[in-house]
């Protein structure tokens, strides 16, 4: 069973670009979540996705953006890139529904670097 | 307001010592709680789950974990560590039912010793 795929898997960009990244979640997944990694925030949740609406936004910026097809494929974009945008971006793909009680898939993330 | 604390930034053990990791939270009611590692430049890997039930969990790669209610604690434990074993570890804690917005902690750097 494939797993969470996320592309691409690295990433430089320059400051006042715009990025899209994309995740593809575990065959039978409805749900996707972003999170943004870095060395001194950690990890923070940025979206929620399910069934192409979404769920739940962390407190970001409205530059971070995101959207669910009726694959349950996700993207997340960032307009007018930021030098703190730089992070490890992981996307993470669940069952979803309204048991709830299951667990997120992460994959294996896209390195932003902007310069 | 919820969160997860991880007082230990970094710990270093000898290979085939024993291992805690330590996770304090902060919510109201009782989350869901969850351990992950991540090695360098990968994702994040779920060792076990917390939901509800016996309180003494297991997981993969012989860890397991003892949610402590009056304690507001979700340890991670291993009997004997492997040289593998070395990577991040991150608690978390979701607290609503039916989403994924995890709170994680800070994270734990485990070395290990030859």
């Amino acid at each position: 069973k494939a797993g969470v795929t996320q592309t691409p898997r690295y990433l430089i960009k320059t400051r006042g670009q715009q990025v899209t990244l994309s995740c593809s979640p575990i065959s039978g997944h409805r749900s996707v979540s972003w999170y943004q990694q870095t060395p001194g925030q950690g990890l923070q949740f940025l979206f929620e996705y399910f069934s192409e609406t979404q769920r739940n936004k962390g407190n970001f910026p409205g530059r971070f953006s995101g959207r669910q097809f009726s694959n349950s494929r996700s993207e997340m974009n960032v307009s007018t890139l930021e030098l703190g945008d730089s992070a490890l971006y992981l996307c993470a793909s669940s069952f979803g529904g309204s048991a709830g009680d299951t667990e997120a898939f992460f994959g294996q993330g896209t390195r932003l670097t902007v310069v | 307001a919820q969160s997860v604390t991880q007082p230990d930034i970094h710990i270093t053990v000898s290979e085939g010592a024993s291992l805690e990791l330590r996770c304090n939270y902060s919510y109201g009611a009782t989350p869901y709680l969850f351990w992950y590692v991540q090695s360098p430049g990968q994702g994040l890997q779920l060792l076990l789950k917390y939901f509800s039930g016996d309180t003494l969990v297991q997981g993969i790669k012989g860890f397991e974990a003892e949610f402590k209610r009056s304690q507001s604690s979700f340890n991670l434990r291993k009997p004997s560590v492997h040289w593998s074993d070395a990577a991040e570890y991150f608690c978390a804690l979701s607290y609503t039912r039916g989403t994924y917005k995890y709170i994680f902690g800070t994270g734990t750097r485990l070395k290990v010793l030859a």
